[in-house]
């Protein structure tokens, strides 16, 4: 069945970029019936959705984030990806990737991957 | 953006309890709101769908429902794998919003 899985530096330096994988395996990125996104959990905090990406590049962003935001589809379209600019220790989280059904909730997630912002 | 709140933010229970938990939108959503639940270190898994849609796969104990922009999650008959963080949140408008979390907790 369909698997994602997040990749990417644990650790990032304030004012860097921080930058994450999400492999898709089991099924396709490609389907029209899907977006594919991104939501992180800071520690002890709640969930906040960073953005979404459809097979074909077209994207949503929280407008909280939209300005250091940058999520992409792989042209091998098994993986998309998340960039995040100019972090400060208010990004340390752990990060999720999720497919978003047509009905747009998150039905598939990765397990996490933990992003700490210190120097 | 729409403010999700959540109701409580923790909730003791035991085994065999009917729970509710609350969730309240800033403005209306129409039923465009799905729970989810939590466990530690782990990802959300999605329960219910639409407001009152189960999931598939999820046990028939869960339930949804709506009126204005409230909406409540049931759980008729709590069992042990129940106790995790329960997290509503709203599709109808960009950004998607999530309610702070109600901690369900073994009393």
């Amino acid at each position: 069945q369909l698997q994602l899985q997040e990749s990417g530096p644990g650790l990032v330096k304030p004012s860097e970029t921080l930058s994450l994988t999400c492999t898709v395996s089991g099924g396709s990125i490609s389907s029209s019936s899907y977006y594919w996104g991104w939501i992180r959990q800071p520690p002890g905090k709640g969930l906040e959705w960073i953005g979404s990406v459809y097979y074909s590049g077209n994207t949503y962003y929280n407008p909280s984030l939209k300005s250091r935001v940058i999520i992409s589809v792989d042209t091998s379209k098994i993986h998309f990806s998340l960039k995040l600019s100019s972090v400060t220790a208010a990004d340390t989280a752990l990060y999720f990737c999720a497919r978003m059904r047509a009905d747009d909730t998150f039905d598939i997630w990765g397990q996490g991957t933990v992003v700490t912002v210190s120097s | 953006d729409i403010q999700m709140t959540q109701s409580p933010s923790t909730l003791s229970a035991s085994v065999g309890d009917r729970v509710t938990i609350t969730c309240r939108a800033s403005q209306s959503i129409s039923s465009w709101l799905a729970w989810y639940q939590q466990k530690p270190g782990k990802a959300p898994k999605l329960l219910i769908y639409k407001a009152s849609s189960l999931e598939y796969g999820v046990p028939s104990r869960f339930s949804g429902s709506a009126s204005g922009t409230g909406f409540t999650l049931t759980i008729s008959s709590l069992q042990p794998d129940d106790f995790a963080t329960y997290y509503c949140q709203q599709y109808n408008s960009f950004p998607y919003t999530f309610g702070q979390g109600t901690k369900l907790e073994i009393k």
